[in-house]
């Protein structure tokens, strides 16, 4: 499976932006990259996914380069409710079904 | 509402001990998944069924079973063979399809005892 770096912590201002870094560069031309993050003692969320374009939501937008090899997750403006461990995994378009290969994300601290 | 209910919240398990572990959807997915989560860690695949009556292994199926006689429904069976088995369970489902997105449950700390 192609894998995905991220740091392994960010802190933020509250009602800043805040960007996410992900990198993938043995990302394949099938796989799409998602993004779930887990709030403490919650199971994780969907959050956003995109394979070759930027891509946005309500949640975020995911602007992802033009090789492909990295990604970052934007949340336009953070609250205090964003505090969680974001998580980007690459899932193949063919094959993807199977599962999600979660590493150990990045810790977001929102700060008051 | 729709969704995925794990029960129970809390479960001990005794030395030696098999529990199981109940994860049931709503949504109407095919496919069904259990994933294990240990302190500080990402989360890991135990098994997965993509249709009733079938399932696969995942990367750490060793000391678990699972069956899936209804489509709503995918118990987890935590067996003695399993000697480290405290850690947070998390079920997911989807429809089928890699760009569907997979929906969690609430998930299950098993402590023993």
């Amino acid at each position: 499976d192609a894998k995905t770096t991220q740091p392994n912590s960010m802190e933020s201002n509250e009602e800043e932006p805040v960007h996410l870094p992900c990198n993938h560069s043995t990302i394949s031309g099938t796989d799409y990259i998602h993004w779930y993050r887990q709030l403490p003692s919650q199971g994780p969320e969907y959050v956003i996914h995109g394979l070759t374009s930027n891509v946005n939501n309500r949640m975020a937008s995911l602007a992802i380069a033009e090789d492909r090899k990295s990604s970052t997750l934007i949340l336009h403006r953070a609250t205090l409710r964003d505090a969680a461990v974001y998580y980007c995994i690459l899932r193949d378009y063919f094959f993807g079904n199977e599962k999600l290969t979660f590493g150990t994300g990045t810790r977001l601290t929102i700060i008051p | 509402d729709g969704g995925i209910t794990q029960s129970p919240k809390y479960l001990f398990r005794k030395e030696g001990q098999n529990v199981t572990l109940s994860c049931e959807q709503n949504l109407n997915h095919d496919a069904m998944y259990w994933y294990r989560q240990d302190p500080g860690q990402g989360l890991r695949l135990i098994y997965y069924s993509q249709i009733v009556n079938d399932f696969q292994k995942g990367d750490i199926a060793e000391g678990y079973s699972v069956s899936r006689e209804k489509k709503e429904s995918f118990p987890l069976t935590v067996t003695s063979a399993q000697k480290n088995p405290t850690a947070f369970y998390l079920c997911a489902s989807q429809h089928s399809g890699s760009r569907e997105t997979q929906y969690f449950g609430p998930g299950t700390r098993l402590l023993v005892l």
